[in-house]
């Protein structure tokens, strides 16, 4: 079973400034690998899947990359509305997994 | 536009049963794998169970099987959960999510709906 980290648990960033969160899978999952974005009281968001790949309607700040066991979410230029729990999952097997999540906070 | 909505969910017993329901429109509901995604209050979030469009394959998180059962009625555009069993660790708000490659059932989700809440509690 391949187990998901995420790190920093916490991210205190200001708006305007660049966000930076990485995932860890315990074993390869090629890019197999999404992010999703999850506000207080919301259902989670697809944000990126194919480790590299924007979903639909996702702006341009948000960028993917990575590969294997080592992945990163960059935001480039943090807006109020990107202040949330950002979540990896893998989907290379089953049980797919999710990262215990990352939440990003107004410093 | 797709929508996915859920409803059953609500405060059970521990040992006690219920059936979530999500209702899908917007898309070709038998061509599209579903899963169900639950969340514990003030955590993260984990898979429950996924099934094939067909219906025909269906997988489970080792935390519920043998108790949950996913299934679906591709007439109705409906997914199932159904829960025996329940115990407190079940407690979550349970999401229905539309996985997002035709045909494929281990992919990510690309619409989740907005979740029923499931207690179970003395």
């Amino acid at each position: 079973e391949i187990v998901m980290t995420q790190s920093p648990a916490t991210l205190s960033v200001s708006p305007g400034e660049r966000a930076t969160l990485s995932c860890r899978a315990s074993q390869s999952v090629s890019s197999n690998l999404a992010w999703y974005q999850q506000k207080p009281g919301q259902a989670p968001r697809l944000l990126i899947y194919g480790a590299s790949t924007r979903a639909t309607g996702i702006p341009a700040r948000f960028s993917g990359s990575g590969s294997g066991t080592e992945f990163t979410l960059t935001i480039s230029s943090l807006q109020s509305e990107d202040f949330a729990v950002y979540y990896c999952q893998q989907y290379n097997n089953w049980p797919e997994a999710f990262g215990p999540g990352t939440k990003v906070d107004i410093k | 536009e797709v929508q996915l909505l859920e409803s059953g969910g609500g405060l059970v017993q521990p040992g006690g049963s219920l059936r979530l329901s999500c209702a899908a429109s917007g898309f070709t509901f038998s061509s599209y794998a579903m899963s169900w995604v639950r969340q514990a209050p003030g955590k993260g979030l984990e898979w429950v169970s996924a099934i094939s469009g067909s219906g025909g394959s269906t997988y489970y998180a080792d935390s519920v099987k043998g108790r949950f059962t996913i299934s679906r009625d591709n007439s109705k555009n409906t997914l199932y959960l159904q829960m025996n069993s329940l115990r407190a660790e079940d407690t979550a708000v349970y999401y229905c999510a539309k996985r997002m490659v035709q045909g494929v059932i281990i992919t990510c989700v690309d619409y989740w709906g907005q979740g029923t809440l499931v207690t179970v509690s003395s």
